[in-house]
């Protein structure tokens, strides 16, 4: 079975403070989908990046970056330079391909509450 | 940029009473799923569909829950007797025809339950 552990449940930072969210994953499959949601304060899942089990390439998209270790089961999110704006719940989701005939359900951790001060 | 919609954006309702949520998937999307939110938890799958037909559910998905695509464009999740714990976020997703294609959100219907 798939889980997801984000074992931060709040941060709190200053602006332009750097933040790191960690997201431990559990799977069986050897192909998989990692993901990243935000959800500020209005409420939708905003979908922020996607990783699939074969390429453990780091991806850095402007302030945001993420790292990606199998051999720790990990998919670290780092903000860099925190604003104000990145004030949100945090996250992590699991997908599993199990044998092609996945449908594709996400699994989501508890999800990480990023306050940033100003 | 194409989105995934849902209504009401807020339904309130009498506990017993049937609720029907609604959605608007991304057209030329294949696979449809529910998510559920009670406030201040994750976010918990409930069900997929695809091909007209339910392809998974999870334990939280019983009798009570139905979903149907009555048309090309809507997908329904209807809650036939709602319950005090059904109270919750409500969320509809879509996806492209692949595995590496990316789950888009709708907005969520809050349901509160009274």
């Amino acid at each position: 079975a798939q889980k997801v552990t984000q074992a931060q449940t709040e941060i709190s930072v200053v602006e332009k403070e750097d933040v790191t969210l960690d997201c431990v994953y559990e799977t069986r499959d050897t192909t998989y989908y990692l993901f990243w949601y935000k959800q500020p304060p209005s409420g939708e899942l905003v979908f922020l990046i996607r990783r699939n089990s074969f390429d453990e390439q780091n991806e850095i998209s402007g302030r945001y970056s993420w790292n990606f270790q199998k051999s720790t089961s990990s998919f670290n999110f780092t903000i860099t330079a925190s604003q104000v704006v990145d004030s949100a719940v945090y996250f992590c989701a699991l997908s599993e391909a199990s044998g092609g005939t996945s449908y594709g359900k996400l699994t989501f951790g508890q999800g990480t509450i990023l306050t940033v001060h100003p | 940029e194409p989105e995934v919609t849902q209504t009401p954006s807020h339904q309130v309702t009498q506990m017993g009473q049937e609720v029907i949520l609604r959605c608007v998937p991304i057209s030329n999307h294949l696979y449809f799923y529910w998510y559920r939110q009670i406030l201040g938890q994750k976010v918990e799958f409930l069900v997929s569909f695809y091909n007209n037909e339910i392809s998974e559910k999870s334990e939280i998905f019983d009798d009570q829950f139905s979903v149907e695509r009555p048309d090309g464009s809507n997908f329904t999740l209807k809650i036939r007797s709602t319950k005090l714990e059904d109270s919750a976020m409500y969320f509809c997703a879509s996806r492209g025809g692949g595995l590496t294609d990316t789950q888009y959100f709708g907005p969520g219907t809050r349901l509160t339950v009274l």
